[in-house]
């Protein structure tokens, strides 16, 4: 099955730094990558997503890149502000498995 | 929409004792996800359901945890008997398309 890898684990940056997350996945029939992001005692959200026909995609200060030769894919955040601090998970998924495999989370932490 | 609904919100019940989550995914949606979330093993995705059947329970932890969802809106997953180990955050997640969205999540803790 799919086997999804997230780094950091944990990422410290001054506010108004920007912050990269990386993700590696196994299965090469993976087409959708999506973000999500969980503040602190509430649900994980979408914040982001790519689909593997295309090479990058923004949405204001956030943007995520893949890569599908090497199979990676990042989470760029620019401008940090401190409402940025949650963890942050990648996922992978195959339309035909139905599910998302998710990373193990970076807790994101933006020091005013 | 209201959105992913999920009870209770807490839970809180003695070692032995059977547990009952319940979730009622989004209208509409026709896959629905259980995942377990813990600091030490972070998000899991414990079954997932694809037109009210089982897809794949390779998440399941043990033969004391059980899955069903007997119409598309509504769903339980069921601890018997539960142990302290169990003491998690629980989420239900429906989707159409490839988004997932998640429910607010039960608090178990399991004493």
């Amino acid at each position: 099955g799919e086997n999804v890898e997230q780094h950091p684990s944990t990422l410290s940056v001054q506010e108004g730094d920007s912050a990269v997350i990386k993700c590696t996945y196994s299965d090469s029939a993976s087409n959708y990558f999506p973000w999500y992001k969980q503040e602190l005692g509430k649900r994980p959200q979408l914040i982001i997503d790519i689909r593997s026909n295309v090479g990058e995609k923004k949405d204001q200060r956030i943007a995520v890149t893949l890569n599908k030769t090497a199979k990676h894919f990042s989470l760029h955040i620019t401008e940090t502000q401190p409402e940025d601090s949650a963890v942050y998970f990648c996922a992978a998924s195959s339309r035909d498995a139905g599910k998302s495999t998710f990373g193990d989370g970076t807790t994101l932490t933006v020091k005013p | 929409d209201a959105g992913v609904i999920q009870s209770p919100r807490h839970e809180v019940t003695e070692m032995g004792q059977e547990v009952t989550l319940r979730c009622k995914p989004i209208s509409g949606h026709d896959y629905l996800f259980w995942y377990r979330q813990t600091m030490m093993r972070g998000l899991e995705l414990l079954i997932y359901f694809n037109n009210n059947v089982p897809i794949d329970d390779s998440g399941m932890p043990e033969d004391r945890f059980s899955a069903k969802m007997p119409n598309a809106s509504f769903s339980t997953l069921k601890i018997q008997p539960s142990e302290p180990r169990d003491s998690a955050v629980y989420f239900c997640a429906s989707s159409r398309g490839h988004e997932q969205f998640f429910g607010p999540g039960t608090r178990l803790t399991v004493l």
